[in-house]
C-alpha cells in the first residue's frame, strides 16, 4: 500500500524556520495538502495543491513540492504554530489517499 | 458559513451497532464529496473513504471496505458512517470532511467536522 513518510517531530527557537517534510513515490505527478493539528482539535487545511494558502493561513507558512518530496516551510515560527503536522496525498493511480504519520513540531 | 456539525460521543458494548452523522450547512451539500477519517488515541490521521451525496458513489480504503458503510441522505444534507457489530479496536475520534472543489473526487478536504468520539468498551 501507497505510504507517506514524514519525520516524527522538528524543533525550532521561535522567529526560525521550521521545514516538515513529506516523501511519498507519487509526488511528482499528485498534488500535497498539509493539515495543522493543535491538541484536542480538528485539524486545519493550512496548505493545498503543493503550494496554495487557504484565505485566513498565515504567509509564514508555505508549501513546495521537488521530485518525490513535499515540503512545508514556516517561516518566522511561532510558539502558536507547535501542533502535528500531517501531509495527504494520493498515489499514483489516484485511488489510495493517505496521510503521512505525521510530524510533532516544537517551537521553544 | 459553511460547517458541518458531528453526532455526539457514543459509548457502546462490543457488538452493538452505531450510526454517526455529518450535517453539512452553507453550501450546496449534493456537490461535494464528502470524507470520513479515523483518529485512534494518540495516532495519527487515517483516510477511510469518501462519499458523493449527490448519487451516494462511495470508495472505501481497502483496510475499511466491509467494516464500515458510509451512507448519505441528501434530503437533510447529512451522511453517516455506521457499524454493525463493534470492536473495542473502533475506538476512535471520527471526523467528517468536505473536499475543497466543487465535483472534484480526486482533492484535499477544506472543512473539518469537530469530530465524534466512539468508545467501544465492555
Amino acid at each position: 500500500s501507497y505510504e507517506l513518510t514524514q519525520p516524527p517531530s522538528v524543533s525550532v527557537s521561535p522567529g526560525q524556520t521550521a521545514r516538515i517534510t513529506c516523501s511519498g513515490d507519487a509526488l511528482p505527478k499528485k498534488y500535497a495538502y498539509w493539515y495543522q493539528q493543535k491538541s484536542g482539535q480538528a485539524p486545519v487545511l493550512v496548505i493545498y495543491e503543493d503550494s496554495k494558502r487557504p484565505s485566513g493561513i498565515p504567509e509564514r507558512f508555505s508549501g513546495s513540492s521537488s521530485g518525490t518530496m513535499a515540503t512545508l516551510t514556516i517561516s518566522g515560527a511561532q510558539v502558536k504554530d507547535e501542533a502535528d503536522y500531517y501531509c495527504y496525498s494520493t498515489d499514483s493511480s489516484g485511488n489510495h489517499r493517505v496521510f503521512g504519520g505525521g510530524t510533532k513540531l516544537t517551537v521553544l | 458559513e459553511v460547517q458541518l456539525v458531528q453526532s455526539g460521543a457514543e459509548v457502546k458494548k462490543p457488538g452493538e451497532s452505531l450510526k454517526i452523522s455529518c450535517k453539512g450547512s452553507g453550501y450546496r451539500f449534493t456537490r461535494y464529496w464528502i470524507g470520513w477519517v479515523r483518529q485512534m488515541p494518540g495516532k495519527g490521521l487515517e483516510w477511510m473513504g469518501i462519499i458523493y451525496p449527490g448519487d451516494s458513489d462511495s470508495r472505501y480504503r481497502p483496510s475499511f471496505q466491509g467494516q464500515v458503510t458510509i451512507s448519505a441522505d441528501k434530503s437533510i444534507s447529512t451522511a453517516y458512517m455506521q457499524w454493525s457489530s463493534l470492536k473495542a479496536s473502533d475506538t476512535a475520534m471520527y471526523y467528517c470532511a468536505r473536499h475543497i472543489g466543487e465535483q472534484q473526487i480526486h482533492d484535499g478536504f477544506d472543512i473539518w467536522g469537530q469530530g465524534t468520539m466512539v468508545t467501544v468498551s465492555s
